[in-house]
């Protein structure tokens, strides 16, 4: 049973304009939420986290939303850029736990 | 460079094959992980060690076999492995384990194919 879900495969953004990829959970003991970015042949990258306590964290063009009563995070860059095109994975984790449960990942393109 | 770093990068090895994958953590963290991703489908968690001691095992077949010699290293022993065994293998290391905030370091992957 997946836990953490990505819905949207993919999207395509225009350069400068704002990409929101999403990410919704159904574990409400979740506390500490992750963003990760992946580049073909490489492993995934560290981007921007959020803990349960907050609603918004934001780091430069990234920003990350998590809404705890519909279980739904997202993330935001603003402007997109093309070196932003990859494939970006959102985690949770439950703080005293050992795991972290990935989402199938949403392949974002920024378009020139 | 993130820190985490893993050998070979490709992997092509028969069925009946031995063969290891390593990886090395250069953060000074007391917990490692192996992850399986295979197309479509998210990251599956394999193992944890936390201070060389295995805290975690999601039901991998015997062919997989973990080795945590220290805290800075990770193996991955592979035995007659299947074709559908085939993805891309990831080592992570994180401070702790079961701590608040705590955030995972992945390694850049060993892509494996097995024939």
């Amino acid at each position: 049973d997946q836990q953490v879900k990505q819905n949207s495969p993919s999207l395509s953004v225009q350069e400068g304009r704002i990409s929101i990829l999403n990410c919704d959970y159904t574990n409400s003991m979740f506390d500490y939420f992750l963003w990760y970015k992946k580049y073909p042949a490489e492993g995934p990258t560290f981007l921007i986290s959020i803990s349960s306590i907050k609603d918004k964290n934001e780091d430069g063009r990234f920003t990350v939303f998590l809404n705890k009563s519909a279980k739904h995070l997202s993330l935001h860059i603003v402007p997109s850029q093309p070196g932003d095109s990859a494939v970006y994975f959102c985690a949770a984790s439950v703080g005293t736990g050992n795991q972290f449960y990935f989402g199938t990942g949403t392949s974002l393109t920024v378009i020139p | 460079e993130t820190g985490v770093t893993q050998t070979p990068r490709h992997l092509v090895m028969g069925m009946t094959n031995k063969k290891s994958l390593k990886c090395e953590q250069h953060l000074g963290h007391n917990a490692m992980y192996w992850y399986k991703q295979s197309a479509k489908k998210p990251l599956e968690l394999m193992f944890v060690y936390s201070l060389e001691e295995r805290v975690e095992n999601n039901s991998v077949p015997s062919r997989f076999s973990p080795e945590c010699p220290n805290s800075s290293h990770l193996f991955l022993h592979l035995h007659t492995l299947q074709p559908e065994d085939s993805a891309l293998y990831l080592c992570a290391s994180s401070q702790v384990l079961g701590a608040p905030g705590n955030t995972i370091y992945f390694g850049e992957g060993s892509w494996l194919t097995v024939v």
